[in-house]
């Protein structure tokens, strides 16, 4: 059971717009920022999205993070088949004093 | 362009030491700008952090871990080192290394990341 809850799966058709979900608790979401990584499979993770809403470069702008409360999103626009993967929210535990990941959403491009 | 490559033994005998290297090239691992991590993630399951190091040894360890994992580093070969003892087989899983980008701390961006190696914790 991961301290991080996120939708086990999630799936969209090309073009559309799919958001994945992360809810958490005021020790880690509530007072801490949230990245987000996609992993491809096969492959290791890829930071897609950090400090809540951030993108590294050469991500492109069709990724967006938000943050609101003790819950985050991750919204993916103008869906791709190549955005088929597992994604996955992470932030700090001020009680745990821990890494916390979500459990992670497996993404379909149907 | 920054890169980590994990190397070590693949198989794991039950109760003994996991030892695993991470060598970084392309940049310094003696910089204050970043800290450096492991993370795992058994067959078929999500990422679980293990725990991170700076290049002047201080370290910062997942609690459920911190029992069992030493990690250290070596700035003369640009290494960064993990070691878990008295492994079972839950313990299986791809580690990974990765750079940590530490403009707030604790951080868990981990912005670089090497491409795994899986190790298997059997008789």
């Amino acid at each position: 059971q991961s301290v991080l809850t996120q939708p086990p799966s999630a799936s969209g058709t090309p073009g559309q717009r799919v958001t994945i979900s992360c809810s958490g608790s005021s020790s880690n979401i509530g007072s801490n920022t949230v990245n987000w990584y996609q992993q491809l499979p096969g492959t290791a993770p890829k930071l897609l999205i950090y400090r809540n809403n951030q993108r590294p470069s050469g991500v492109p702008d069709r990724f967006s993070g938000s943050k609101s409360g003790t819950s985050a999103s991750l919204a993916i626009s103008g869906l791709q088949s190549e955005d088929e993967a597992d994604y996955y929210c992470a932030a700090w535990d001020d009680s745990l004093n821990d890494v916390v990941f979500g459990g992670g959403t497996k993404l379909t491009v149907l | 362009q920054l890169q980590l490559q994990e190397s070590g033994p693949g198989l794991v005998k039950p109760s003994e030491t996991l030892s695993l290297t991470c060598t970084v090239s392309g940049g310094s691992i003696s910089s204050s700008n970043w800290y450096w991590g492991w993370i795992r993630q058994p067959p078929g399951k999500g990422l679980e952090w293990i725990g991170s190091i700076n290049y002047s040894g201080t370290t910062y360890y997942n609690p459920s871990l911190k029992s069992r994992v030493t990690i250290s580093v070596d700035t003369s070969k640009n290494q960064f080192s993990l070691k878990l003892t008295s492994v079972t087989a839950t313990d299986t899983a791809v580690y990974y290394c990765a750079r940590v980008d530490i403009l707030v701390l604790p951080s868990t961006t981990f912005d670089y990341w090497g491409q795994g190696t899986l190790v298997t914790v059997s008789s």
